[in-house]
């Protein structure tokens, strides 16, 4: 079985700053994980994916997320919080199956 | 392209009521879902289609039914609604090609039971 643990629900960064936020997977394949984030009244679009190509996988917007295997982790950071990037994340895992498991989500605030 | 369409935007519906959300993709996708979102649970899924003629049951189905027809379309119906399936449904789909596959997401129908 696949799954993933977000720490934190809610995160509140000062523009400018640094934004990270923590996701934790448990799987018994080798995994494929994704972050997601939805912007306020809208659907989830893909900000990255781990392929196992890299561990560190750089996405759209400035996100960077690095896989390490020792610690089941899957941490998104962006160096410098821009006002648009208020939004929830998601972090989800690939089954066998091929379905996706979600973690809870992670709100993210930014302050001016 | 217009990619994921769900219909519609947004529905109050008595309890009791029948109720089918619509969702149709463009992108000729093999594999469609439905999730419904909640506070503080995320993305839950309710049903799945990997091809056409296909469903399954994802980790809440109670209550929901679905069909796949064609390609194209992936409707989810509920039966009899009731005030806990108050939430914001997702429809999404995905190529189809195996587990790094990408899945795309529709707008959502924000559903409230009373």
């Amino acid at each position: 079985a696949q799954s993933v643990t977000q720490l934190g629900s809610h995160v509140s960064v000062s523009e400018g700053a640094l934004v990270l936020l923590r996701c934790n997977y448990s799987s018994s394949v080798p995994p494929y994980l994704f972050w997601y984030v939805q912007y306020p009244n809208q659907g989830l679009q893909l900000l990255l994916k781990y392929t196992s190509a890299a561990t560190l996988v750089k996405g759209i917007n400035g996100f960077e997320a690095e896989f390490k295997k020792s610690e089941t982790s899957f941490h998104l950071t962006k160096p410098s919080a821009h006002m648009s990037d208020a939004a929830e994340y998601f972090c989800a895992v690939s089954g066998v199956d091929y379905k996706l498991s979600f973690g809870a989500g992670t709100t993210v605030t930014v302050r001016a | 392209i217009a990619g994921i369409t769900q219909a519609p935007t947004s529905q109050i519906l008595a309890a009791g009521r029948r109720m089918t959300l619509r969702c149709t993709q463009d992108m000729r996708h093999n594999a469609m879902y439905w999730y419904r979102q909640d506070l503080g649970l995320g993305l839950r899924l309710i049903h799945y289609s990997n091809t056409a003629g296909t469903t399954g049951k994802g980790e809440v189905p109670d209550g929901y039914s679905v069909s796949r027809a064609n390609t194209d379309d992936f409707p989810l119906t509920l039966a009899s609604a009731v005030p806990s399936q108050t939430s914001v449904y997702f429809c999404a789909s995905r190529p189809g090609g195996g587990r790094l596959d990408t899945q795309y997401f529709g707008p959502g129908t924000r559903l409230t039971v009373l």
